[in-house]
Formats: structure tokens, sequence, C-alpha cells
């Protein structure tokens, strides 16, 4: 069974830009949940995704966005990047709403 | 609104010893509580949890943590620290659901000497 893989693994922008990133959930999982972890800090949720519609979402800008396809993997956009939004991004797929959620190894984002 | 305070953010302790992290939530409802493990650059992974039911709870790697009502808590315990538990632990909670739009605490290092 393969599990949550995000990707890229590490990527450096530059402030301002826009970034993409990727997250296919496990096998069967409908729900996707993306945090954002600063160093130093616990996971902030960010916003959760179940069968394609938003599901909830933290206290961030809209300048954070999301996507989720009909096979279930996931993006997260970030536009006008800040200094501050460098951190770690995870990803987390669940079976539904209700479930557990198993996270992937997230991805390293800096900006410069 | 939920949120998990995690007292101390950098714990040191002996192999062999007892660890012991400390958690308290607020929670305006009856919480689903949390502790996962992060190792250097990987994800988070579950350790144990709490939603109904048995007060303590048995979780992987020997841990095992206690939700006491009354005391807003779930401190996480291990008896005897293994070198393989450095790692950062994290306490979370959720409302109702299990395991899904987690609140997360500040997080705890765990330091093994030998």
């Amino acid at each position: 069974e393969t599990g949550v893989t995000q990707s890229p693994t590490h990527l450096i922008k530059t402030r301002g830009q826009q970034v993409t990133l990727r997250c296919s959930s496990q096998s069967g999982h409908n729900t996707v949940s993306w945090y954002q972890q600063a160093l130093g800090q616990g996971p902030q949720f960010i916003f959760q995704y179940y069968r394609e519609e938003e599901n909830g979402r933290g206290n961030f800008p809209p300048r954070f966005s999301g996507l989720q396809f009909p096979n279930y993997s996931s993006e997260l956009n970030v536009n006008a990047l800040e200094l501050d939004d460098s951190a770690l991004y995870l990803c987390a797929s669940s079976l539904d709403t209700g479930q557990e959620a198993f996270f992937g190894q997230g991805t390293r984002l800096t900006v410069v | 609104a939920q949120s998990v305070t995690q007292l101390g953010s950098h714990v040191s302790v002996s192999e062999g010893a007892l660890v012991l992290l400390r958690c308290n939530y607020s929670s305006s409802v009856p919480p689903y509580l949390f502790w996962y493990v992060q190792y250097p650059n990987q994800g988070l992974q579950l350790l144990l949890k709490y939603t109904t039911g048995a007060t303590l709870v048995k979780g992987i790697n020997g841990f095992e943590a206690e939700f006491k009502k009354s005391e807003t808590s779930f401190h996480l315990t291990k008896p005897s620290a293994h070198m393989s538990d450095a790692a950062e632990y994290f306490c979370a909670v959720t409302r109702g659901a299990a395991g899904n739009k987690l609140t997360f605490g500040g997080g705890t290092r765990v330091l093994v000497k030998p």
C-alpha cells in the first residue's frame, strides 16, 4: 500500500513568486488536509479537501489556495510569497473526514 | 476554539529513565486527543490517540497517555527511554472527528543521553 507522497521535497522561491505543492493521498483516501509547520513550531491547519470540495479552512489568507482532483490527489498553491511562508508544508490524507490522518514527509519551502 | 499547550520545549532524559511530556488542552466540546512523533526531516507519525472510553491509552513504542478531564491534561509517558526516542513530540486536539483538522501544540524536543 502506497503511503502519502509529497513533491517536491525541497524548493527555494523568491519573495513575490508563486508556488505549487503536490500531494498524492494514500490509496482509497478521499480527504486531504494541509498544514504549515514553521521552524520550531507545531503544524498549523491550512485547509481540508473532501471529495474535491473545500471542507474547512484555518486562519490563512486567500493567497493560500488548494485543489483536489478526481483521484483525490491535491495541490496547495501560494501566491505572492512572503519570507514568513518559509516552512515545512505537510499533507495528510484520511479515509474520510472522520478518520485518522496519515502524514506525508512534507515539502520544505524556503522563500528568499 | 481549541488550543494545546505543551510545557517544556526541550526535555533531556537519560537512557533508561522515565519520559514524561506534558500536554494541556482547551476545548469547548469533548476532545479527541493525539500524540504524534516527528523524526528529523520526516512527517508526523501517530503514537496514540484518545477518543472515548478508557482514559489510559497505550500506543506504539511503549508510550502511553492518560486523559484527565478534570485537569484538561493528556500527558505522555514511557517508563524507560531508549536512544531511538530522541525526536520531537506533538500533542494535538480535534473536535469530534477522529483525526482531522488537528490543532497542535508547539512541540517538545526530547534528547536522550547515554
